[in-house]
């Protein structure tokens, strides 16, 4: 089984400041790490993937994310917030082993403070 | 290059009728997962399908509450007799078939309200 914990539902920070959204996992397997991002009546975005290769994964928007294994976790990072960062973050686990493999994380809301 | 296509986006059912959600994957992809989200609540898994087959429906109610992937035409979800408690975001995402390893391709969502 696999599990993903978003730590805060909501996060705010200010124009310009850097952005830090938690993750951390359980999965009983090497997994596969997604971060999706959902603006405002729309469906998810990826923003980036881990799949085993580099440990630091960078994906659009200026996003990156890094995995430790030693933590169990998945951090997505970015170094200088835009308000048009502001939407809902979503971390999610697989296993790569079946199509009930993709487990997301409750979301975290990002707001931007101009 | 369409993406993820379902339709309607809003839906509003009075209790007891039926709820028909539509989705049609991006062009290549020949898997469909269906997911709920409830508010402050991430994504629930309710079931994937390839063309003409359910493969994993681990994740949809038991009663009310079916989905259908034909060899031709959109992936339906179909909910029965509807209740309160349905009102949710349902989203529909479709991948190639390579693997857990290829990101799923979200639609806009349906948002399904029970009055």
């Amino acid at each position: 089984a696999q599990s993903v914990t978003q730590l805060g539902s909501h996060v705010s920070v200010s124009e310009g400041a850097l952005v830090l959204l938690r993750c951390n996992y359980s999965s009983s397997v090497p997994p596969y790490l997604f971060w999706y991002v959902q603006y405002p009546n729309q469906g998810l975005q990826l923003l980036l993937k881990y799949t085993s290769a580099a440990t630091l994964v960078k994906g659009i928007n200026g996003f990156e994310a890094e995995f430790k294994k030693s933590e169990t976790s998945f951090h997505l990072t970015k170094p200088s917030a835009h308000m048009s960062d502001a939407a809902e973050y979503f971390c999610a686990v697989s296993d790569g082993g079946g199509a009930d493999g993709l487990t997301f994380g409750k979301g975290t809301h990002l707001i931007i403070q101009p | 290059n369409a993406g993820v296509m379902q339709n309607p986006r809003h839906l509003v059912r009075r209790r007891g009728q039926e709820a028909r959600l539509r989705c049609s994957p991006m062009k290549g992809h020949s898997h469909v997962y269906w997911y709920r989200q409830l508010p402050e609540e991430g994504l629930k898994f309710m079931v994937y399908l390839q063309k003409e087959n359910i493969i994993d429906e681990s994740g949809m109610p038991k009663e009310r509450f079916s989905a259908e992937f034909p060899k031709e035409g959109p992936s339906i979800l179909r909910i029965q007799q509807v209740v309160r408690g349905d009102s949710a975001a349902y989203f529909c995402a479709s991948s190639p078939p390579t693997g857990w390893n290829s990101p799923l391709h979200f639609g806009n969502g349906t948002r399904l309200t029970v009055t």
